[in-house]
């Protein structure tokens, strides 16, 4: 089975332009949530969405948005890029925060995204 | 505060040893603890997790112990080899029905495993 495929792979920007990045989940998962790694440090969370709706905020400006369509897929999307914007942008497959037990999120291999 | 600790940053182990990293949270609130592996380029592969109805989960040579009272969670590597050379995340997440099931990580322990 495949697993959390994410696109692009790299990417590169200007300050001020903007960027969509998309993700596919597992077969079967219904909820994705996005994760941002900056070099060096843990992921932090971003959003994640259950159903197309969103079911969780992290600390991040309005300038980042996302949305889940009706196959599950996702994307993010990030407004006037800024320089400390580039990161490793994660998305995580799970089953759903409505079942009982089935915590374990699966990440993709990411989208490299790099403001200059 | 929904914070994670890690220790150490780095950590140098010749083949076949035990490679121990340690983490320590805040929030009684937290109900699942994972560990994952991220090599250079790659997302996070989930290797082990934990509830804190139990106090230890062995699969294969990863084991997690885990001290609810004190607070903290440590990962164990046994016989560790050069291809267990990685970032290992702790990480942490509270989540109710309905609600985000969101991870809270810790800052990363790059583990180096010598031949």
């Amino acid at each position: 089975d495949a697993g959390v495929t994410q696109s692009p792979t790299h990417l590169i920007k200007t300050r001020g332009q903007h960027v969509t990045l998309r993700c596919s989940p597992i077969s079967g998962h219904k909820s994705v949530s996005w994760y941002q790694q900056v070099l060096g440090q843990g992921p932090q969370f971003i959003f994640q969405y259950y159903e197309k709706e969103e079911r969780g905020r992290g600390n991040f400006p309005d300038r980042f948005s996302a949305r889940q369509f009706p196959n599950y897929s996702s994307e993010l999307n990030v407004n006037a890029l800024l320089l400390g914007d580039s990161a490793l942008y994660l998305c995580a497959s799970s089953l759903g925060p409505l079942r009982q037990g089935t915590y374990e999120q699966y990440f993709g291999p990411g989208t490299r995204l790099t403001v200059t | 505060q929904q914070q994670v600790k890690q220790s150490p940053q780095s950590l140098i182990v010749q083949k076949g040893g035990i490679s121990i990293i340690n983490c320590a949270y805040e929030n009684t609130a937290f109900d699942y603890f994972p560990w994952y592996q991220q090599f250079p380029g790659k997302g996070p592969a989930l290797l082990i997790a934990i509830r804190p109805d139990v106090s230890e989960k062995k699969e294969g040579r990863f084991t997690i112990s885990f001290n609810k009272s004190a607070k903290q969670f440590s990962l164990h590597i046994m016989d560790s080899q050069p291809g267990d050379s990685a970032t290992y995340f702790c990480a942490a997440s509270i989540g109710s029905s309905g609600s985000a099931r969101q991870l809270t990580f810790g800052s990363g322990t790059q583990l180096t495993v010598l031949p």
